[in-house]
C-alpha cells in the first residue's frame, strides 16, 4: 500500500459542517491510534490540525475535530469559513516504522 | 521559538544527485526526530524517511531505499537528505518535519526546498 484514500474534493457553504474521510487498512489506520491531519494552503507547508486521532494542538480552532472507526479516520470542520479553503491530508503510522499520507482532499467553500 | 529553515531551490540534471538541508533552532536538536516528506507539483505528500539523532537511528521508506541518504550534524542542528540517480519524477518540494519522540505526528515543518530535475 502506498497511500491512504481520501475524497478528491469536498464542498460546503459558510457555516456548514463537512467531513473528510481517510481510509486505510488494519496495518495502518485501523491498527494504531496515530492518525494525524494537516491543512495546506497553496505554496505553504502543511500545518498540523489533529494528532492521535482526535487531539488538537494548542492554537488550532475547536471547529476542527477528528475521529476514527475501524480502518477509516475522519476530519470534521464545523462552521465552515472562507479561510478553511485548502488541501487537507491525513497521515497514519504503519508497521515497520513508516508512515502513509492520504491522497489529499481539496475543500471548497462555496 | 522553533524554526526549521531549508536550503535554497536546486536545478539538477537527470542522473545527478541533490542534497537538501534543514537548519533547526529553538529546541534541543537531538531530543526530537526529523522526517522528510516530498510533494510533486500538484500532487500529494509522500513520506521518505526518519532520522533519530539521539539513538543514531535512520529508516527509509521502501520506495527510496538504495537511493536516499539522510544524515545530521548535531553541532549545527541540521539535517540533510541526499537523493541520487535523479529523474524528472523527483521534481518536487522536499520538506523536513519534526516529531516529538514516539508521538507519530509532525508538529513543525520547514518551508520546503524545490528541486527541479531537467535536462
Amino acid at each position: 500500500q502506498s497511500a491512504l484514500t481520501q475524497p478528491a474534493s469536498v464542498s460546503g457553504s459558510p457555516g456548514q459542517s463537512i467531513t473528510i474521510s481517510c481510509t486505510g487498512t488494519s496495518s495502518d489506520v485501523g491498527g494504531y491510534d496515530y492518525v494525524s491531519w494537516y491543512q495546506q494552503h497553496p505554496g505553504k507547508a502543511p500545518k498540523l490540525l489533529i494528532y492521535a486521532v482526535s487531539n488538537r494542538p494548542s492554537g488550532v480552532s475547536t471547529r476542527f475535530s477528528g475521529s476514527k472507526s475501524g480502518n477509516t479516520a475522519s476530519l470534521t470542520i464545523s462552521g465552515l469559513q472562507a479561510e478553511d479553503e485548502a488541501d487537507y491530508y491525513c497521515s497514519s503510522y504503519a508497521r515497520s516504522n513508516t508512515y502513509f499520507f492520504g491522497t489529499g482532499t481539496k475543500v471548497n467553500v462555496l | 521559538q522553533v524554526q526549521v529553515v531549508h536550503s535554497g531551490a536546486e536545478v539538477k540534471r537527470p542522473g545527478s544527485s541533490v542534497k537538501v538541508s534543514c537548519k533547526t533552532s529553538g529546541y534541543p536538536f537531538s531530543s526530537f526526530y526529523m522526517h522528510w516528506v516530498r510533494q510533486a507539483p500538484g500532487q500529494g505528500l509522500e513520506y521518505m524517511g526518519i532520522v533519530n539523532p539521539r539513538q543514531n537511528y535512520i529508516n527509509y521508506a521502501r520506495k527510496f531505499q538504495g537511493r536516499v541518504t539522510m544524515t545530521w550534524d548535531t553541532s549545527s542542528s541540521s539535517v540533510y537528505m541526499e537523493l541520487s540517480a535523479l529523474t524528472s519524477e523527483d521534481t518536487a518540494v522536499y520538506f523536513c518535519a519534526r516529531e516529538i519522540p514516539a508521538t507519530s505526528y509532525f508538529d513543525y515543518w520547514g518551508q520546503g526546498t524545490l528541486v527541479t530535475v531537467s535536462s
